[in-house]
């Protein structure tokens, strides 16, 4: 397994501001990913984080809303710009150690709520 | 065709029964097959997974029955427990990139 750290747990922000959230794992990961959790709902998956490069995002996320940055094989952060209560959500890190169809492993998540 | 289908979308059962979630897929490119397992306020945890060259695999209560064929797989939860009772998601990828069931909420009543 890994030992995945995310960070804010928890957070409530005022609508319009951004906030960062960090993924540190215990080791250094094939890939990783950034996940959005809406409430009740299924996981989503954001972006790619690619090591040194712009990550890659799915259909409907955009990186001036989700700026992602990875500057090495076990750290991540993801940012939520100009956010509005729409963005309310849990954000979860998810990290693969092996092959691209190997075990995913996922953060506990950071519960995001914009007032 | 990047769907993974869940059914139920919730699921009560008793303590000692067995709890069978179902998914469905269409991409045939897919090659792995996960199963999450998600309590309230935590991060989705592995439970199995499966790969399309076996039909079916077990480990302790948990069983995965895989129709290559059908393009389907479920959950078996043989002797589900209170302990169980949980969120659960199916997974399909073939490129690391997880596309994730709707879930199903399980209770297991004692």
């Amino acid at each position: 397994s890994a030992v995945i750290s995310q960070k804010p747990s928890r957070d409530i922000c005022q609508r319009g501001t951004s906030l960062t959230i960090q993924c540190q794992v215990d080791s250094q990961v094939t890939m990783m990913f950034w996940y959005r959790q809406q409430p009740g709902q299924s996981l989503t998956l954001i972006a790619t984080a690619n090591q040194g490069s712009e990550a890659t995002y799915e259909s409907g996320f955009v990186i001036d809303k989700f700026p992602i940055s990875r500057p090495n094989l076990t750290f991540s952060t993801l940012t939520v710009s100009n956010m509005s209560p729409e963005d309310s959500s849990i954000y979860l890190c998810s990290v693969v150690r092996g092959g691209m169809n190997t075990e995913a492993f996922f953060g506990q998540g950071t519960r995001l709520t914009v007032v | 065709q990047q769907q993974v289908k869940q059914s139920p979308q919730s699921l009560i059962v008793q303590k000692g029964g067995i709890s069978i979630i179902n998914c469905a897929y269409e991409n045939t490119a897919f090659d792995y097959f996960p199963w999450y397992q998600q309590f309230p306020g935590k991060g989705p945890a592995l439970l199995i997974a499966i790969r399309p060259d076996v039909s079916e695999k077990k480990e302790g209560r948990f069983t995965i029955s895989f129709n290559k064929s059908a393009k389907q797989f479920s959950l078996h939860i043989m002797d589900s427990q209170p302990g169980d009772s949980a969120t659960y998601f199916c997974a399909a990828t073939h490129t690391g990139k997880l596309i994730f069931g709707q879930g199903t909420t399980l209770q297991v009543k004692p």
